[in-house]
């Protein structure tokens, strides 16, 4: 049973445009969500997170949404640019409870044409 | 500030053979997780470890996977014997404290093909 969920294996977005990743997610005692991005042939690295008792966090480019009622979040990333082009990965977490474990998606295939 | 370092890079073995990846992370973190990930898969945590304590382990196959963290710093994953669906990347991440909000820096992993 998967408790995070990327629908979208991929998406192809011109540069210069808004890409928008989504995430949702079932276990309502997630109360941290993360989104990491991941190149070939490395390891995930840290994008943005957010808390469950916000619904927007912003960093430059990237803004990260969060709507608890509807177990959603979704990552935008403007204006979209050529080395964006990775995996995206929404992981979710129960900070609030024992271990802080980090529980991934799917993750999305990002593809930022020129 | 260094990263997390792992090796081997690579791994090709054959079915019941046995193999350890090593992991060595960011200074200063306490906690160090291992994760496998299955292609198209996103990882999924085997073990979680607080200096030289396990936390979580409950997701490790534990009739043939087993990790140690001696001394609180390094890591070693163990295989023995391997099953062709072991054929993952085997990633592992540090952070500063368990629950804090600090994010999981995690390193390039390890690419194990079993045939």
């Amino acid at each position: 049973d998967q408790q995070v969920k990327q629908n979208s294996p991929s998406l192809s977005v011109q540069e210069g445009r808004i890409s928008i990743l989504n995430c949702d997610y079932t276990n309502s005692m997630f109360d941290y969500f993360l989104w990491y991005k991941k190149y070939p042939a490395e390891g995930p690295t840290f994008l943005i997170s957010i808390s469950s008792i916000k619904d927007k966090n912003e960093d430059g480019r990237f803004t990260v949404f969060l709507n608890k009622s509807a177990k959603h979040l979704s990552l935008h990333i403007v204006p979209s640019q050529p080395g964006d082009s990775a995996v995206y990965f929404c992981a979710a977490s129960n900070y609030g409870g024992s271990q802080g474990n980090l529980i991934f998606g799917k993750g999305t295939k990002l593809s930022v044409k020129p | 500030e260094a990263g997390v370092a792992q090796s081997p890079r690579y791994k090709i073995i054959e079915k019941r053979q046995s193999v350890a990846f090593w992991c060595n992370p960011i200074s200063g973190h306490a906690t160090l997780y291992w994760y496998q990930q299955i292609l198209g898969q996103g990882p999924k945590l085997l073990i979680q470890f607080q200096n030289n304590g396990v936390v979580d382990d409950s997701q490790l196959p534990k009739d043939r996977f087993s990790a140690e963290r001696l001394k609180g710093v390094d890591s070693t994953l163990k295989i023995q014997p391997a099953k062709l669906e072991d054929s993952a990347v085997y990633l592992c991440a540090s952070s500063l404290t368990i629950r804090s909000y600090n994010e999981q820096f995690f390193g390039p992993g390890t690419r194990l093909t079993v045939l």
